[in-house]
Protein backbone atom coordinates (compact mmCIF):
# COMPACT_ATOMS: atom_id res chain seq x y z
CA UNK A 1 0.00 0.00 0.00
CA UNK A 2 1.42 3.36 -0.94
CA UNK A 3 2.55 6.27 1.48
CA UNK A 4 1.68 8.69 -1.54
CA UNK A 5 -2.77 8.78 -2.06
CA UNK A 6 -3.56 10.03 -5.46
CA UNK A 7 -7.54 10.29 -6.65
CA UNK A 8 -8.29 7.36 -8.94
CA UNK A 9 -9.11 9.34 -12.38
CA UNK A 10 -9.65 12.78 -12.98
CA UNK A 11 -11.39 13.60 -16.15
CA UNK A 12 -11.80 16.83 -18.20
CA UNK A 13 -12.75 18.20 -21.75
CA UNK A 14 -9.71 19.32 -24.54
CA UNK A 15 -8.50 22.47 -23.24
CA UNK A 16 -9.53 22.34 -19.77
CA UNK A 17 -7.53 22.21 -16.65
CA UNK A 18 -7.07 19.36 -14.59
CA UNK A 19 -5.16 19.06 -11.27
CA UNK A 20 -4.23 15.73 -9.58
CA UNK A 21 -3.20 15.94 -6.05
CA UNK A 22 -0.26 13.91 -4.00
CA UNK A 23 -0.90 13.77 -0.30
CA UNK A 24 1.83 12.41 1.91
CA UNK A 25 2.85 12.86 5.39
CA UNK A 26 5.82 13.97 8.00
CA UNK A 27 7.97 11.45 6.76
CA UNK A 28 7.55 11.88 2.74
CA UNK A 29 6.57 14.90 1.68
CA UNK A 30 6.07 16.83 4.61
CA UNK A 31 9.89 16.51 5.56
CA UNK A 32 11.24 18.10 2.31
CA UNK A 33 12.04 15.17 0.13
CA UNK A 34 11.27 16.88 -3.42
CA UNK A 35 8.11 15.49 -5.32
CA UNK A 36 8.73 14.24 -9.25
CA UNK A 37 5.72 13.33 -11.59
CA UNK A 38 5.80 10.94 -14.30
CA UNK A 39 3.31 10.26 -17.20
CA UNK A 40 2.68 6.70 -18.34
CA UNK A 41 1.11 6.24 -21.49
CA UNK A 42 -0.65 2.87 -22.64
CA UNK A 43 1.71 0.36 -23.36
CA UNK A 44 4.91 2.33 -22.79
CA UNK A 45 7.34 3.08 -20.20
CA UNK A 46 6.57 6.02 -17.29
CA UNK A 47 8.42 9.06 -18.50
CA UNK A 48 9.66 11.73 -16.54
CA UNK A 49 7.16 14.86 -16.43
CA UNK A 50 8.02 16.92 -13.58
CA UNK A 51 11.40 17.05 -10.93
CA UNK A 52 11.99 18.46 -7.98
CA UNK A 53 8.32 19.81 -7.56
CA UNK A 54 8.29 22.15 -10.25
CA UNK A 55 10.72 21.80 -12.78
CA UNK A 56 9.50 20.59 -16.41
CA UNK A 57 12.84 18.61 -18.40
CA UNK A 58 13.27 19.65 -21.94
CA UNK A 59 11.09 18.66 -23.96
CA UNK A 60 7.64 18.79 -21.73
CA UNK A 61 4.72 21.26 -23.00
CA UNK A 62 4.54 24.17 -20.70
CA UNK A 63 1.48 22.85 -20.19
CA UNK A 64 2.39 20.66 -17.14
CA UNK A 65 3.08 22.48 -13.94
CA UNK A 66 4.20 21.01 -10.61
CA UNK A 67 3.49 22.75 -7.25
CA UNK A 68 4.41 21.13 -3.55
CA UNK A 69 3.13 22.17 -0.16
CA UNK A 70 3.08 21.17 3.51
CA UNK A 71 2.54 17.20 2.95
CA UNK A 72 1.07 17.23 -0.99
CA UNK A 73 1.63 18.22 -3.99
CA UNK A 74 0.00 18.79 -7.45
CA UNK A 75 0.31 18.36 -11.12
CA UNK A 76 -1.97 20.76 -13.27
CA UNK A 77 -2.10 20.15 -16.86
CA UNK A 78 -3.75 23.30 -18.56
CA UNK A 79 -5.52 23.22 -22.30
CA UNK A 80 -6.00 19.47 -21.67
CA UNK A 81 -5.49 17.64 -25.02
CA UNK A 82 -6.25 13.87 -26.25
CA UNK A 83 -2.55 13.01 -26.05
CA UNK A 84 -2.42 13.79 -22.47
CA UNK A 85 -4.82 10.71 -21.79
CA UNK A 86 -2.34 8.51 -19.54
CA UNK A 87 -1.64 7.81 -15.76
CA UNK A 88 -0.05 9.82 -13.86
CA UNK A 89 2.46 9.00 -10.64
CA UNK A 90 4.02 11.44 -8.03
CA UNK A 91 6.57 10.33 -6.50
CA UNK A 92 8.96 11.00 -3.95
CA UNK A 93 11.06 9.69 -0.83
CA UNK A 94 9.88 8.07 2.40
CA UNK A 95 11.86 8.17 5.91
CA UNK A 96 10.04 6.37 7.93
CA UNK A 97 10.97 2.30 9.04
CA UNK A 98 10.39 1.41 5.39
CA UNK A 99 12.38 4.14 4.27
CA UNK A 100 12.74 3.96 0.87
CA UNK A 101 11.74 5.98 -2.73
CA UNK A 102 7.64 5.84 -3.16
CA UNK A 103 5.20 6.20 -5.83
CA UNK A 104 2.10 7.52 -5.85
CA UNK A 105 -1.11 5.43 -6.03
CA UNK A 106 -1.76 6.63 -9.39
CA UNK A 107 -4.22 8.74 -11.56
CA UNK A 108 -6.36 8.20 -14.83
CA UNK A 109 -6.47 11.78 -16.87
CA UNK A 110 -9.96 11.03 -19.24
CA UNK A 111 -9.80 13.34 -21.92
CA UNK A 112 -13.90 13.77 -22.40
CA UNK B 1 21.61 9.59 -26.27
CA UNK B 2 21.36 7.98 -23.34
CA UNK B 3 19.57 4.95 -24.14
CA UNK B 4 18.59 1.89 -21.61
CA UNK B 5 17.89 -1.36 -23.87
CA UNK B 6 16.24 -3.85 -21.57
CA UNK B 7 16.51 -7.83 -21.90
CA UNK B 8 12.96 -9.30 -23.80
CA UNK B 9 10.25 -10.82 -22.68
CA UNK B 10 10.20 -14.23 -20.88
CA UNK B 11 7.92 -16.91 -19.71
CA UNK B 12 8.75 -19.19 -16.73
CA UNK B 13 7.49 -21.94 -14.54
CA UNK B 14 6.80 -21.51 -10.76
CA UNK B 15 10.22 -22.64 -9.20
CA UNK B 16 12.49 -21.14 -11.95
CA UNK B 17 15.47 -18.95 -11.62
CA UNK B 18 15.16 -15.88 -14.02
CA UNK B 19 18.08 -12.85 -14.89
CA UNK B 20 16.97 -9.89 -16.56
CA UNK B 21 19.17 -7.06 -18.07
CA UNK B 22 19.16 -3.28 -18.32
CA UNK B 23 22.03 -2.09 -20.53
CA UNK B 24 22.68 1.20 -20.48
CA UNK B 25 24.57 3.66 -23.44
CA UNK B 26 25.30 7.33 -24.07
CA UNK B 27 25.96 8.47 -20.68
CA UNK B 28 28.62 7.27 -18.18
CA UNK B 29 27.09 4.01 -16.28
CA UNK B 30 28.96 3.58 -13.42
CA UNK B 31 28.19 7.51 -12.25
CA UNK B 32 24.67 6.86 -12.11
CA UNK B 33 21.85 4.88 -9.94
CA UNK B 34 19.61 2.33 -12.06
CA UNK B 35 16.55 1.54 -10.16
CA UNK B 36 14.19 -1.25 -10.73
CA UNK B 37 10.36 -0.72 -10.62
CA UNK B 38 7.67 -3.41 -10.98
CA UNK B 39 4.15 -2.61 -12.70
CA UNK B 40 2.53 -5.74 -12.09
CA UNK B 41 -1.19 -6.19 -14.48
CA UNK B 42 -3.00 -3.32 -14.19
CA UNK B 43 -1.74 -1.81 -11.56
CA UNK B 44 0.26 0.97 -10.07
CA UNK B 45 4.70 1.69 -10.18
CA UNK B 46 6.61 0.14 -7.13
CA UNK B 47 10.08 0.45 -6.66
CA UNK B 48 12.02 -2.61 -6.00
CA UNK B 49 15.58 -1.52 -5.43
CA UNK B 50 18.41 0.18 -6.62
CA UNK B 51 22.35 -0.29 -7.46
CA UNK B 52 25.09 1.74 -8.03
CA UNK B 53 27.28 0.04 -10.65
CA UNK B 54 30.51 2.10 -10.07
CA UNK B 55 30.61 -0.01 -6.70
CA UNK B 56 27.65 -2.19 -7.15
CA UNK B 57 26.40 -0.56 -3.58
CA UNK B 58 22.29 -1.93 -3.75
CA UNK B 59 19.24 -0.86 -1.33
CA UNK B 60 16.18 -2.57 -1.34
CA UNK B 61 12.33 -1.62 -0.89
CA UNK B 62 11.56 -3.70 2.71
CA UNK B 63 8.68 -5.30 0.01
CA UNK B 64 11.57 -6.85 -2.07
CA UNK B 65 14.30 -7.56 0.11
CA UNK B 66 15.55 -11.48 0.35
CA UNK B 67 13.39 -11.46 -3.35
CA UNK B 68 15.28 -10.46 -5.33
CA UNK B 69 18.54 -9.61 -6.10
CA UNK B 70 20.64 -6.62 -7.99
CA UNK B 71 23.80 -7.01 -9.65
CA UNK B 72 25.81 -5.11 -12.42
CA UNK B 73 28.71 -5.88 -14.57
CA UNK B 74 30.17 -2.29 -15.51
CA UNK B 75 32.55 -3.67 -17.83
CA UNK B 76 29.16 -3.83 -20.52
CA UNK B 77 27.56 -1.31 -18.37
CA UNK B 78 24.54 -3.73 -17.88
CA UNK B 79 22.51 -4.25 -14.58
CA UNK B 80 20.24 -7.04 -13.90
CA UNK B 81 17.74 -8.37 -11.27
CA UNK B 82 17.49 -11.87 -10.72
CA UNK B 83 14.58 -14.29 -9.10
CA UNK B 84 15.73 -17.65 -7.03
CA UNK B 85 12.92 -19.21 -7.41
CA UNK B 86 9.83 -17.16 -9.16
CA UNK B 87 6.37 -17.41 -7.99
CA UNK B 88 3.26 -16.67 -10.33
CA UNK B 89 2.84 -13.36 -8.42
CA UNK B 90 6.23 -12.56 -10.36
CA UNK B 91 4.28 -12.13 -13.09
CA UNK B 92 5.02 -8.36 -14.16
CA UNK B 93 6.37 -5.68 -15.88
CA UNK B 94 9.94 -4.93 -14.75
CA UNK B 95 11.20 -1.75 -15.77
CA UNK B 96 14.81 0.04 -14.94
CA UNK B 97 15.86 3.94 -14.98
CA UNK B 98 18.26 6.29 -14.51
CA UNK B 99 18.51 8.18 -11.16
CA UNK B 100 19.80 11.94 -11.72
CA UNK B 101 20.68 13.54 -7.92
CA UNK B 102 21.28 12.07 -4.58
CA UNK B 103 20.00 8.74 -5.10
CA UNK B 104 21.15 7.54 -1.83
CA UNK B 105 19.93 9.75 0.13
CA UNK B 106 16.64 10.01 -1.02
CA UNK B 107 16.71 13.00 -3.61
CA UNK B 108 16.84 11.93 -6.58
CA UNK B 109 14.43 11.86 -9.36
CA UNK B 110 14.42 9.09 -12.46
CA UNK B 111 14.79 10.60 -15.99
CA UNK B 112 15.41 7.65 -18.38
CA UNK B 113 13.61 4.62 -18.64
CA UNK B 114 14.13 1.35 -20.23
CA UNK B 115 11.50 -0.12 -22.30
CA UNK B 116 11.00 -2.91 -19.66
CA UNK B 117 10.44 -6.98 -19.80
CA UNK B 118 7.46 -8.93 -18.99
CA UNK B 119 7.92 -11.40 -16.97
CA UNK B 120 5.07 -14.33 -17.07
CA UNK B 121 5.05 -17.13 -14.77
CA UNK B 122 2.60 -19.75 -15.30
CA UNK B 123 2.86 -23.54 -14.70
Amino acid sequence: QSVLTQPPSVSGAPGQRVTISCTGSSSNIGAAYDVHWYQQLPGTAPKLLIYGNANRPSGVPDRFSGSKSGTSASLAITGLQAEDEADYYCQSYDSSLSAFYVFGTGTKVTVL
Amino acid sequence: EVQLVQSGAEVKKPGESLKISCKGSGYSFISYWIGWVRQMPGKGLEWMGIIYPGDSESRYSPSFQGQVTLSADKSISTAYVQWSSLKASDTAMYYCATGEGDCSGGSCFWDYWGQGTLVTVSS
